[in-house]
């Protein structure tokens, strides 16, 4: 069956570390995989896009990695905040079902003083 | 720009209650999406449509209706509540339904008694 699997338990770090988030897919040919942000109460915002042919992607702060042989995109924050502490979705297309985009259940991370 | 707004935010119905969960987004996109969101479950897709006059099934469509009434609207319609549909409903919206981040609305917590 088809999974996408992201780590349940919340990952706790503390300000100024690095945080890595793991998001491993099975039987998935994905076109793209993305990353999203989901605060209480709020939907989901969409953070970064990786297709299938690159390697990694980086914007500011904010790092992610797509192995297609290990199925499995890395999701880095580095420098973390407290105000980085959020659950993190990670989401992707399946190649040629275009419009369903499917989510992972998240991450918490919770940065700490 | 609101971007994706649904109403209501809250609602409690009774067993066998009908209701319609309004979305619509400001920013002229073509595809649009129903997600619901249950703990240990992630985001799940219920109907989308991906472009104006036309809607599809997603994962978990029994029990739902849609209708796109124009570009900026799509409503999720539930005839007869039942307690398994007590959930986080979100709408979402993209430009086109091929590699484009999703934008959501804050969402619409539905609790069926």
């Amino acid at each position: 069956s088809q999974k996408i699997e992201q780590n349940s338990e919340a990952l706790n770090i503390q300000e100024g570390k690095t945080a890595t988030l793991t998001c491993n897919y099975t039987n998935y040919s994905p076109a793209y995989l993305q990353w999203y942000r989901q605060d209480p109460g709020r939907g989901p915002v969409f953070l970064l896009l990786i297709r299938e042919n690159e390697k990694e992607k980086r914007k500011e702060r904010l790092k992610v990695t797509f192995d297609t042989t290990l199925k499995q995109s890395l999701f880095h924050i580095t420098a973390s905040q407290p105000a980085d502490s959020a659950t993190y979705l990670c989401a992707l297309l399946n190649t040629g079902t275009a419009s369903k985009l499917t989510f992972g259940t998240g991450t918490r991370l919770q940065v700490t003083l | 720009n609101a971007g994706v707004t649904q109403t209501p935010k809250f609602q409690v119905l009774k067993t066998g209650q009908s209701m319609t969960l309004q979305c619509a987004q400001d920013m002229n996109h073509n595809s649009m999406y129903w997600y619901r969101q249950d703990p240990g479950m992630g985001l799940r897709l219920i109907y989308y449509s991906a472009s104006e006059g036309t809607t599809d099934k997603g994962e978990v469509p029994n029990g739902y209706n849609v209708s796109r009434l124009n570009k900026r609207e799509f409503s999720l319609r539930l005839e007869s509540a039942a307690p398994s549909q007590t959930s986080v409903y979100f709408c979402a919206s993209t430009q086109s339904s091929y590699n484009s981040p999703l934008h959501f609305g804050n969402g619409t917590r539905l609790t069926v008694t």
